[in-house]
């Protein structure tokens, strides 16, 4: 398996555009994970997904901040509109329930 | 509820020297116990794990123990070297059931830094 895949690796966009980030699993893996790494806040989990539902988005920060996973190999993360507060590095992680989570290489978000 | 509280960094060692890096948790079942690490650029990666009680985990010269009775998971390493630079997570994966399952709880990270 190649791993858990994100994509773009870099993103520049301009405050109020509409930002989505994506993230491929592994296959097999029941949960997913999307975190939010900044220097001031550290490694905060915005929500994540068992069984493409989603468990618990209370880590999601605003209205502006959406999440799906309309099947078992694929998450979106958007934000509409973007704001410069949101520049911050993106991880997706998957695992099966009670093993180690494999983490994605990371989207890092700049917003201007 | 379910937490991990690690020493506050960042942490600066001249090669071979022996580290430490304090992580102590708090958990309402029965938790798995992780570190991981993660290098300039790039994701988490897992450096060991433990799964119950007693249990170390090692990799790469690197040890910890889950030692219940302390609920603590302190990472170890007899001597470092410069490419171990890293920022370190704790983290605990609470395998009771209800809406936590499968979840991980990290530390901060703690920044480390060595020299030659």
């Amino acid at each position: 398996d190649a791993g858990v895949i994100q994509s773009p690796r870099h993103e520049v966009t301009e405050m109020g555009q509409e930002v989505t980030l994506r993230c491929k699993p592994i296959s097999g893996h029941d949960y997913l994970f999307w975190y939010r790494q900044t220097m001031m806040r550290g490694l905060e989990l915005l929500i994540y997904f068992n069984n493409n539902v989603p468990i618990d988005d209370s880590g999601m920060p605003e209205d502006r901040f959406s999440a799906k996973m309309p099947n078992a190999s694929f998450s979106n993360l958007k934000i509409q509109p973007s704001e410069p507060r949101d520049s911050a590095v993106y991880f997706c992680a998957s695992t099966s329930r009670g093993t180690e989570a494999f983490f994605g290489q990371g989207t890092r978000l700049t917003v201007v | 509820g379910n937490s991990v509280t690690q020493m506050e960094g960042p942490v600066t060692l001249s090669e071979e020297a022996f580290l430490t890096i304090n992580c102590t948790y708090t958990a309402t079942g029965y938790p798995s116990l992780f570190w991981y690490v993660q290098y300039p650029g790039e994701g988490l990666q897992l450096l060991l794990k433990a799964t119950k009680a007693d249990d170390k985990g090692s990799n790469k010269g690197f040890e910890a123990t889950y030692r219940k009775e302390t609920t603590s998971f302190h990472l170890e390493k007899g001597s470092v070297q410069v490419s171990d630079s890293a920022v370190y997570f704790c983290a605990l994966s609470d395998r009771s059931r209800g809406s936590t399952l499968g979840r991980l709880y990290f530390g901060r990270g703690t920044q480390l830094t060595v020299w030659p």
